[in-house]
């Protein structure tokens, strides 16, 4: 049963640490997402890739938050420095193109539960 | 731009009553729709999709939703709620030239004993 993992599932840090959040998509899936969950925003896309490629990254805090693929098995999202309202549920999720730019349903890890103090 | 609408924070159904959960959506062309569910704790789980052809979609768990175009429209239906379907609901559009998902705020779904 091919499932979307990431770790940890739960992080709890002080302001100003640096945070990773890691990925492992389905394998032979060729896009990856980022998304942050809260209450008040709902679920918000941070991230894109497609063939470990980054192309869009516009939902995302560029001062602080960076979003890499060193290879198709690892995804990471990094904080540096975290804040407070950093504190949010943290997905990933994975899935299929096909040749003709049709996207498939997206598979969601578990998620990351980022609480800054 | 495209965007979803869920007009409904919450929707509240007896057990064994039908239930409903609305999805408007506003894209530029023909859309890819999805809805997706989240039970506490966990992420989000793949229900169904409308990409192409008949506008009654059937999915997990004995889900189904309806396209409608004029109306632009896909609501999400289930003959006979179970209380375990109680959980957060998202519906979300894909519009022709983008590549990504967009979702909607979520609907919370309660079905009483």
């Amino acid at each position: 049963d091919a499932r979307v993992t990431q770790t940890p599932r739960d992080k709890v840090t002080e302001m100003g640490q640096e945070v990773t959040m890691r990925c492992q998509p389905i394998l032979g899936h060729n896009t990856v997402f980022w998304y942050r969950q809260t209450m008040k925003q709902g679920l918000e896309l941070l991230a894109y890739f497609r063939n470990r490629a980054p192309l869009d990254d516009s939902g995302m805090p560029k001062d602080r938050f960076s979003a890499e693929m060193p290879d198709a098995t690892l995804a990471t999202l990094k904080i540096q420095p975290s804040e407070p309202r950093d504190s949010a549920v943290y997905f990933c999720a994975s899935g299929s193109e096909t040749l003709a730019g049709g996207l498939n349903e997206q598979f969601f890890g578990p998620g990351t539960r980022l609480t800054v103090l | 731009a495209q965007s979803v609408a869920q007009p409904e924070d919450q929707v509240n159904v007896a057990e064994g009553n039908p239930l409903t959960v609305k999805c408007t959506y506003s894209v530029s062309g023909n859309p890819y729709l999805f809805w997706y569910v989240q039970y506490p704790n966990r992420g989000l789980q793949f229900l169904l999709k409308y990409i192409t052809g008949d506008n009654l979609v059937k999915g997990s768990y004995g889900f189904e939703a309806e396209f409608n175009k004029s109306q632009t429209s896909f609501h999400l239906k289930k003959p006979s709620a179970l209380v375990s379907d109680s959980a957060l609901y998202f519906c979300a559009v894909r519009g022709p030239g983008y590549s990504t998902l967009t979702f909607g705020k979520g609907t919370m779904l309660l079905v009483s004993p």
